[in-house]
């Protein structure tokens, strides 16, 4: 039981260029989500998937887009990669699907630092 | 939607003391309040939760407090020990957006 699995760990791109983090989760879970952390700062909300076939902006999505191309894969794209995406990437999921739902814990990956020159 | 405030940013305590992280909510209609806890270079990970319908939960060392009136909680950690230095981050309600975070230093 792997849990939630994000690829690549590292990678560094140049400005402009385009690229796709992977991530998948063996745990039957319903909701993925997407997630940046800047030095020194907390982990913010870039899209989220409460279920499957459906995908919703967070608080910065601007600059990135998501496809949840199957209950278990979330992936997150970069179509022109600027310096303030320079960051490490978070991909999570939980059980719960649905606004209403109650307790939603979340599981995390081991993350993916990006960085962009 | 639902915005957390966390409070202090950064937190210095002496081994063996106790260490207290302060977040508030907005949304009177969050039932959820989860703490995660992120060890450095690592992911964050769940450290205890409460819902709504309880004031208190402890776990150990660590417990949480809840005020549904004023809208606030409360990460308590008594016996501090060095592996307790990390990022504390509260989230409310669906628990996917996050308070900004503490980050705990334990000095021995």
């Amino acid at each position: 039981n792997a849990g939630v699995t994000q690829t690549p760990k590292f990678q560094v791109l140049k400005t402009g260029q385009s690229m796709t983090l992977q991530c998948a989760q063996d745990m039957n879970h319903n909701s993925m989500y997407w997630y940046r952390q800047d030095p020194g700062m907390g982990l913010r909300l870039i899209y989220y998937s409460a279920s499957e076939g459906t995908t919703d902006k967070g608080e910065v999505p601007n600059g990135y887009n998501v496809s949840r191309l199957n209950k278990r894969e979330f992936s997150l794209r970069l179509e022109s990669a600027a310096p303030s995406q320079t960051s490490v990437y978070f991909c999570a999921s939980s059980r719960t699907a649905g606004p209403s739902s109650g307790a939603n814990v979340l599981t995390f990956g081991a993350g993916s630092r990006l960085t962009v020159l | 939607g639902e915005n957390v405030e966390q409070h202090p940013s950064t937190l210095s305590v002496q081994e063996g003391d106790s260490a207290v992280i302060k977040c508030t909510y907005s949304d009177s209609a969050s039932n959820y309040f989860p703490w995660y806890k992120q060890e450095l270079g690592k992911r964050p990970q769940l450290i205890i939760d409460i819902r709504s319908n309880v004031g208190e939960k402890k776990d150990q060392r660590i417990a949480v407090t809840l005020n549904k009136t004023a809208k606030h909680f409360s990460l308590h950690i008594t016996e501090t020990q060095p592996e307790d230095s990390a990022v504390y981050f509260c989230a409310a309600s669906k628990a996917e957006r996050f308070g900004a975070g503490t980050r705990l230093t334990v000095k021995p």
